[in-house]
């Protein structure tokens, strides 16, 4: 049992240029969220969704897409990547409302 | 505006030096306060879940209170091993899906 697993870990992305942070989880839980994590910021909410087909927007979604076609996976797409996307990416997801919300391991972008 | 504040924001400690970190927050109906540990390079990992003012919850070395208005973090007789940054988050009542906002963390540091 994996919990969440995303990839890549580390990525060096040049302007301009377009590229999707993967996520899976294997705990099957309903919820899934996308956060990012910058020096001596809180997470800040980018997407979630409440279930496969359905999604919504967080605080900062700006620049960022997402789809949601099975429970299992929630991709994080970048289109035109700009340095102030460089930051810490975290997925999480939780079973149902009010249950804790599970993290994964982190992926880093920098976008030169 | 929903809003969480800790301090301090970092902590160094000589081991065996009990403490307290503070989590102060403002949320239209509270649903739930949350407490992870986050470790460099590494997702959080969720430690505890605080639902209603006058709950406490332990485990091991910490122990997590909650008030109408803050959460405390104890931490009895640290060890080096307990280093790390204690992030809080607190679910409203506002959202119907799990998003959390969060803290920018405390940076504790415990010296053998």
């Amino acid at each position: 049992n994996a919990g969440v697993t995303q990839t890549p870990k580390f990525r060096i992305l040049k302007i301009g240029q377009s590229m999707t942070l993967q996520c899976a989880q294997d705990m099957n839980h309903n919820y899934m969220y996308w956060y990012r994590q910058d020096p001596g910021m809180g997470l800040k909410l980018i997407y979630y969704s409440v279930g496969a087909g359905i999604t919504d927007k967080g605080e900062v979604p700006n620049g960022y897409n997402v789809s949601r076609s099975t429970t299992e996976d929630f991709p994080l797409r970048l289109e035109l990547a700009a340095p102030s996307q460089t930051s810490v990416y975290f997925c999480a997801c939780s079973g149902t409302s009010g249950n804790t919300i599970y993290f994964g391991e982190g992926s880093w972008l920098t976008v030169v | 505006e929903d809003q969480v504040t800790q301090s301090p924001e970092a902590l160094r400690l000589q081991e065996g030096e009990s403490s307290s970190l503070n989590c102060s927050y403002t949320v239209s109906g509270l649903r739930g306060l949350f407490w992870y540990r986050q470790d460099p390079g590494k997702g959080p990992e969720f430690l505890f879940t605080l639902y209603s003012a006058g709950e406490e919850k332990e485990k091991e070395r910490l122990k997590a209170t909650l008030t109408k208005k803050e959460s405390f973090l104890h931490i009895t007789a640290p060890k080096p091993e307990d280093s790390a940054t204690y992030l809080c988050a607190v679910q409203g009542a506002k959202y119907n899906t799990d998003k959390l906002i969060f803290g920018t963390g405390t940076r504790l540091q415990v010296f053998p």
